[in-house]
Parts: structure tokens; C-alpha cells; sequence
């Protein structure tokens, strides 16, 4: 079992729906990450949490450190907004490790 | 100014080659890392390096090294390469805490 888990794997919706992608881990964690892989490979980091919620644009992200479970949000979709959306996790062990990641969730809006 | 930039993006090569693949940030970071992204799309840590500390994950196979000339630089040394070290590369950095991180935009390797 992988430690970080993404649901759903693939979500196709219509433009203007509200779209919302889990991520739960099991191990401790000093940071989870939200990134975003467009088609044409690159990766950009959306948000990285300890805590609460963040907002950006039409985008937020939560996470609940007792239940070890994110989400992200995206309000009002837009086609644009088609890509792949990877959490990742960073063990709390410290040091210089990098991040856990889960398997991506793979998200088409529809026009 | 590309904040991670890593070369060649595409590199195809023969199978026993040896072959490097540069990355290079000018975020001021304090820590890099490589990544290798599967045919299933699924990425997984290779190495972080910070300040003189390298860490490795236990999977990577010897034939893997990475470099570091100074801070900004980390790059990945390859020897006899095999068809299974087909995929995508990534370099990332962050700084110390883990935030800010920034990832280059990939390496293609094929083995043939």
C-alpha cells in the first residue's frame, strides 16, 4: 500500500463545477504538498500545507493533521484546469529527504 | 530566467552508455533533489543533497551518482545504462524547511 493515496484516479467534470481531489497518508508528515503536471510534463507546486487551509485564486486546499487527510479544491473549473494533481507528502523525519507521492489524480473539465 | 533548469530535455542512448544529465537553480535553495517519473506517470524521490549531505533512496541502483559542483548545481551520472532507466528525470529544489519548491521541466530518457 502506497503511503500517500489519491482519490479519484481520473475525474472527468463539465466547465463551472466545483471539483474536490482527496489525499490521505499514514506516516508522520512536516508538509504535504499540492502539485499540478500539465500534459506537457512540467510540474508546478501549488500549495504546500502544515496546517488549516490556503486559498489561491480559484484553488484552496485543506488539511486535517489528526485524520492525516487533504483535499483540493477548485471552484468554478475551467477547461484549463485539465492536468494530472500529485499530492506529495515530506516525512517528518527531517533531513534532506524529499517527498512521498501519491499516484495523481487524473482531471479533464469539459467545455 | 528558468528558476530550475535542467539539460538536455530529451537524450536518447544506447544501452551500457554512460550519460549525465545537468540541473542547475539560481533560487538560491538550499537543498536539490532528482526525481524519476515511470512510464505509469508515478514519481519517486532518487536523491536529495543539502549542504554536503546526500541522501539516498535505499532503491536507486549504484549505477546512479549524483554530483554537486557547488549550491546551485546538482547533476545525475548514469553508468551502463539499461532499458529499464527509461523515463522521465526531474531536478527540484527547495529550501531548507521544504518549501518553495520548484521543479525543472524534465528529462526524457530513452534507452535503446
Amino acid at each position: 500500500k502506497n503511503e500517500v493515496e489519491q482519490s479519484p484516479q481520473n475525474l472527468t467534470a463539465q466547465e463551472g463545477e466545483f471539483i474536490t481531489i482527496n489525499c490521505s497518508y499514514s506516516v508522520g508528515i512536516s508538509a504535504l504538498h499540492w502539485l499540478q503536471q500539465h500534459p506537457g510534463g512540467g510540474i508546478v507546486s501549488l500549495f504546500m500545507l502544515s496546517s488549516g487551509k490556503k486559498k489561491h485564486g480559484r484553488l484552496i486546499a485543506t488539511i486535517n493533521i489528526q485524520e492525516k487527510h487533504s483535499s483540493l479544491h477548485i471552484t468554478a473549473s475551467h477547461p484549463r484546469d485539465s492536468a494530472v494533481y500529485i499530492c506529495a507528502v515530506r516525512n517528518s523525519g527531517g533531513g534532506a529527504d524529499g517527498l512521498t507521492f501519491g499516484k495523481g489524480t487524473h482531471l479533464i473539465i469539459q467545455p | 530566467d528558468t528558476a530550475v533548469s535542467q539539460t538536455p530535455k530529451y537524450l536518447v542512448t544506447q544501452m551500457g552508455n554512460d550519460k549525465s544529465i545537468k540541473c542547475e537553480q539560481n533560487l538560491g535553495h538550499d537543498t536539490m533533489y532528482w526525481y524519476k517519473q515511470d512510464s505509469k506517470k508515478f514519481l519517486k524521490i532518487m536523491f536529495s543533497y543539502n549542504n554536503k549531505e546526500l541522501i539516498i533512496n535505499e532503491t536507486v541502483p549504484n549505477r546512479f551518482s549524483p554530483k554537486s559542483p557547488d549550491k546551485a548545481h546538482l547533476n545525475l551520472h548514469i553508468n551502463s545504462l539499461e532499458l529499464g532507466d527509461s523515463a522521465v528525470y526531474f531536478c527540484a529544489s527547495s529550501r531548507d524547511r521544504g518549501d518553495g519548491y520548484t521543479f525543472g521541466s524534465g528529462t526524457r530518457l530513452t534507452v535503446v
